[in-house]
């Protein structure tokens, strides 16, 4: 199984800001994805880091909100950008290996 | 596409009783179906997976899954429910062309234990 590490833990920031969180992995991994769980509600998946290539997004969202980051096989980093209230979430990064994802704990964002 | 319906968003047992979370999916592949859980302020946790393999899962702390192509189900079971098993289960769908593993979640679905 793979250990993954992400932080900051937690965060408030400021409206019209933004926030980068790292995702660490102890091992490589085949792909790796960053989710939002929205107070009270599932976990959606937001994009696909691809190594060394642009991210693969979901719909709804988009590089210019969500810009990702993956230079290697076990490492990637997710920025919220112009963050409003709305963005209060938390958001995960997961890493797969042959057949199961492993999450890391979480970062929870707050937006004032 | 992949998607997963699970049917009821909050469960209610009381200690000792059966738990039964139910989890349909739909999948244009042969999917893997996993349970996770998530307690309060807690990370996500593996209760169980299914891969191909036994159509009968076992996962930890007492959890079991089968898995139905025929009603495309995978409901999650205990036999006797505990005060820790509260918390949030999440019915998840992967698998796709070209060894995709990207995660669908179901709405989820709060377990509530009485005493």
């Amino acid at each position: 199984s793979a250990v993954i590490s992400q932080k900051p833990s937690r965060d408030i920031c400021q409206r019209g800001t933004s926030l980068t969180i790292q995702c660490q992995v102890d091992s490589q991994v085949t792909m790796m994805f960053w989710y939002r769980q929205q107070p009270g509600q599932s976990l959606t998946l937001i994009a696909t880091a691809n190594q060394g290539s642009e991210a693969t997004y979901e719909s709804g969202f988009v590089i210019d909100k969500f810009p990702i980051s993956r230079p290697n096989l076990t490492f990637s980093t997710l920025t919220v950008s112009n963050l409003s209230p709305e963005d209060s979430s938390i958001y995960l990064c997961s890493g797969t290996g042959d057949t199961e994802a492993f999450f890391g704990q979480g970062t929870r964002l707050t937006v004032v | 596409a992949q998607s997963v319906t699970q049917l009821d968003s909050h469960v209610s047992v009381s200690e000792g009783t059966p738990v039964l979370l139910r989890c349909n999916y739909s999948s244009s592949y042969s999917p893997s179906l996993f349970w996770y859980v998530q307690h309060p302020n807690k990370g996500l946790q593996l209760l169980l997976k299914y891969t191909s393999a036994a159509t009968l899962v076992k996962g930890i702390n007492g959890f079991e899954a089968e898995f139905k192509k025929s009603e495309t189900s995978f409901h999650l079971t205990k036999p006797s429910a505990h005060m820790s098993d509260a918390a949030e289960y999440f019915c998840v769908v992967s698998g796709g062309a070209s060894g995709t593993y990207k995660y669908i979640f179901g709405t989820g679905t709060r377990l509530k234990v009485l005493a």
